[in-house]
């Protein structure tokens, strides 16, 4: 049975760091894009990075250029997500997909919320 | 940046019914690109069409994507009482990837 499951959410204060990461299950991990969505208490979603299978193809949403970096470790099956300089903005349930041609498995997701 | 704008913003039919979507984009999307997502209250979205019009495995027949270019629709005929949810359409044929901000089928 296909599966992610996100981890490393959490409460932190503006300018603060945290790395995200998505434990994947059931299918072959190399064969797939990888992304992370995001979505604000309230709000619509919001794509947030993709990585290619092999890592080489990597884009990111303006608002988190130069602050976030995407990663995965096909070897662990496993896509990571790592937030620094994070604002109030930033605030939102961050969600692990999977997609070469729409978002066809999605974790649950795990919590950001930046504040003071 | 290419805009998907959805309507209408909300939708209030009877089980039963049938609801017809809009997801409308600022320039033209490739029909390989265009996905639509359901997402009730406290879940994660789920996968329905990708392709602009094929169901994803799971996806009920009463629910259908159609469309080309820059007008894309999804239909939900005969509505079940877990088809009132939130519904986004997206493109991820350019980037950046973009959804449009929803369309709410609540129950009349």
């Amino acid at each position: 049975q296909m599966q992610l499951v996100e981890s490393g959410g959490g409460l932190v204060k503006p300018g603060g760091s945290l790395r995200l990461s998505c434990a994947a299950s059931g299918f072959i991990f190399t064969d797939y894009y990888m992304a992370w969505m995001r979505q604000a208490p309230g709000k619509g979603l919001e794509w947030v990075a993709y990585i290619s299978g092999g890592g080489h193809t990597i884009d990111y949403a303006d608002s988190v250029k130069g602050r976030f970096t995407i990663s995965r470790d096909n070897a662990k099956n496993s896509l990571y997500l790592q937030m620094n300089s994070l604002r109030t903005g930033d605030t939102a349930l961050y969600y692990c997909v999977r997609g070469n041609y729409g978002m066809d498995v999605w974790g649950q997701g795990t919590t950001v919320t930046v504040s003071s | 940046e290419l805009v998907l704008t959805q309507s209408p913003g909300t939708l209030s039919l009877s089980p039963g019914e049938t609801a017809t979507l809009s997801c409308r984009a600022s320039q033209s999307v490739s029909i390989t690109y265009l996905a639509w997502y359901q997402q009730r209250p406290g879940q994660a979205p789920r996968f329905l069409i990708s392709g602009a019009s094929r169901r994803a495995a799971g996806t009920p027949d009463r629910f259908s994507g159609s469309g080309s270019g820059t007008d894309f629709a999804l239909t939900i005929s005969r509505l079940e009482p877990e088809d009132f949810a939130v519904y986004y359409c997206q493109q991820c044929g350019g980037s950046p990837w973009t959804f449009g901000q929803g369309t709410k089928v609540e129950m009349k």
